[in-house]
C-alpha cells in the first residue's frame, strides 16, 4: 500500500501569514492527490484535487502543487476560517490513504 | 444538491453486527463509485472500503477485509456497509463519500456525508 506522509503534524500561525502544508507519498502517485479541511465536529470538505485543481467554491488563497512523491497546500494569507486540519490523500490505487493530518493552529 | 446521509450507527456488542445506510440525492446515483471511510473520535481520516458505479467491484482496507461488505442498491439511492464481527477499534464515525468523476472509481472525495458513530463496547 502507498503510504502518505504529511508534515508538520501541528502548525501555528497567525492571521495575514503564508501556510506550507507538505505530503510525501512512498512512491509515485503522478498528480492523484487530494487536500480537504476539516472542522471540528464537521465532515471533511474538498479544496484541492489531481494535485492542483482549486474546488469550485474555494478561496483562491488556497493553492496545490507538486506531482509524483512531493506535494504541497499553500495558503498564501491564512484566514480566520482556516484554523482547522488538512488532510492530504492519494487516489493512484483503490486503497486511498489518508496524510495524518496537519492542525493549523492560532499562534 | 446533492446531499448524503448516513444513518445506522449505535452502541453495539464486540463480537455484534450492524449495517449503516447512506442515502443518497442530488445526484445520478449509479454513475458514481461510493466510499466509506471512518474517523476515530480524535483520530485520522481511515479509508474503508469503496464499490463501483454499477456494484461489480468491491475493495476493502486490510483492516476490515473479511469482515465488512459493502453494497449499493441503485434503485434505492443507497449505498450500504454491512459490519460483523465487530472490535473496539472499529469505534468511529463513518462517513459515505461521493467521488467526483462520473463512471471512474479512481477519482477524489468531492461530497462527504455527515457522519454516523458506530461505539463498539460491553
Amino acid at each position: 500500500d502507498i503510504q502518505m506522509t504529511q508534515s508538520p503534524s501541528t502548525l501555528s500561525a497567525s492571521v495575514g501569514d503564508r501556510v506550507t502544508i507538505t505530503c510525501r507519498a512512498s512512491q509515485s502517485i503522478n498528480t492523484w492527490l487530494a487536500w480537504y479541511q476539516q472542522k471540528p465536529g464537521k465532515a471533511p470538505k474538498l479544496l484541492i484535487y489531481d494535485a492542483s485543481n482549486l474546488e469550485s467554491g474555494v478561496p483562491l488563497r488556497f493553492r496545490g502543487s507538486g506531482s509524483g512523491t512531493q506535494f504541497t497546500l499553500t495558503i498564501s494569507s491564512l484566514q480566520p476560517d482556516d484554523f482547522a486540519t488538512y488532510y492530504c490523500q492519494h487516489y493512484h490505487s483503490y486503497s486511498r490513504t489518508f496524510g495524518q493530518g496537519t492542525k493549523v493552529e492560532i499562534k | 444538491e446533492v446531499q448524503l446521509v448516513e444513518s445506522g450507527g449505535v452502541v453495539v456488542q464486540p463480537g455484534g453486527s450492524l449495517r449503516l445506510s447512506c442515502a443518497a440525492s442530488g445526484f445520478t446515483f449509479h454513475d458514481y463509485a461510493m466510499h466509506w471511510v471512518r474517523q476515530a473520535p480524535g483520530k485520522g481520516l481511515e479509508w474503508v472500503s469503496l464499490i463501483s458505479w454499477d456494484g461489480t467491484s468491491t475493495y476493502y482496507a486490510d483492516s476490515v477485509k473479511g469482515r465488512f461488505t459493502i453494497s449499493r442498491d441503485n434503485s434505492k439511492n443507497s449505498l450500504y456497509l454491512q459490519m460483523n464481527s465487530l472490535r473496539g477499534e472499529d469505534t468511529a464515525f463513518y462517513y459515505c463519500a461521493k467521488v467526483g468523476a462520473a463512471r471512474s472509481s479512481w477519482s477524489h472525495f468531492a461530497y462527504w456525508g455527515q457522519g454516523t458513530l458506530v461505539t463498539v463496547s460491553s
